[in-house]
């Protein structure tokens, strides 16, 4: 069974700090996405990393898809109240079935 | 409206009741996907389809049964409820575009409670 484990479960920073989350992996994926979620809404697509090494940015967001594709990383730069959220990475296995994380909360305080 | 409903969006019901969760999408997306989402165990597929009378149970099958007699509608129906079908349950659907893509699409979820 592949298993996605994302670190930290739960992380609150000040407005301006800069944050990585991460999403590990023993199996390799055919790619890798994030999304983020929002109380009472379902999850919207953040990204999708497909090759190893690959880095996508999104204004402040910064994804990195590890060179194995058995990990990837999440970084904020000057972290903003809106980026509050339940950060999700889901991976795609050999049958595009995605295996999801179980999420990072994530607080920015003003 | 265009997009991917859910209804209803709270529920509340009683152990051993039959429930149904509606789950409507407007852009005749292939691919529809039923989730439940509990604290600490993220995302759990629950069943899927491929296509209009096909479908498939995820990691988390048992007490659902799914049918999709139309491309647009998954309804999603819990026979006998039970407390620890208590949960928060997503609808999504995707549409495989390319190869090692399958964004999904989710519907604002159903809070459900099983007393």
């Amino acid at each position: 069974t592949q298993l996605l484990e994302q670190s930290p479960q739960f992380l609150s920073i000040q407005e301006g700090e800069n944050l990585t989350v991460y999403c590990n992996s023993s199996s390799v994926f055919s790619s890798l996405q994030w999304y983020r979620q929002e109380p009472g809404e379902g999850p919207v697509l953040l990204v999708t990393v497909v090759t190893g090494g690959e880095v996508k940015k999104l204004k402040r967001l910064t994804f990195q898809f590890g060179d194995a594709r058995k990990d990837s990383s999440l970084h904020i730069t000057a972290a903003q109240p809106g980026d509050t959220g339940l950060y999700l990475c889901a991976g795609a296995d050999s049958n595009y079935q995605l295996i999801w994380g179980a999420g990072t909360k994530l607080i920015i305080k003003p | 409206d265009a997009g991917i409903t859910q209804s209803p969006r709270y529920k509340i019901t009683e152990t051993g009741r039959q429930v149904t969760l509606m789950c409507h999408q407007t852009w005749s997306h292939s691919y529809m996907f039923w989730y439940r989402q509990d604290l600490g165990h993220g995302l759990r597929l629950i069943y899927y389809s491929a296509a209009a009378d096909i479908t498939d149970k995820g990691e988390v099958p048992d007490g659902y049964v799914v049918s999709r007699s139309k491309t647009e509608n998954f309804p999603l129906t819990l026979e006998s409820a039970t407390r620890s079908q208590t949960s928060v349950y997503f609808c999504a659907s995707s549409t495989r575009d390319a190869v090692n893509t399958d964004t999904q699409y989710f519907g604002p979820g159903t809070r459900l409670t099983v007393l």
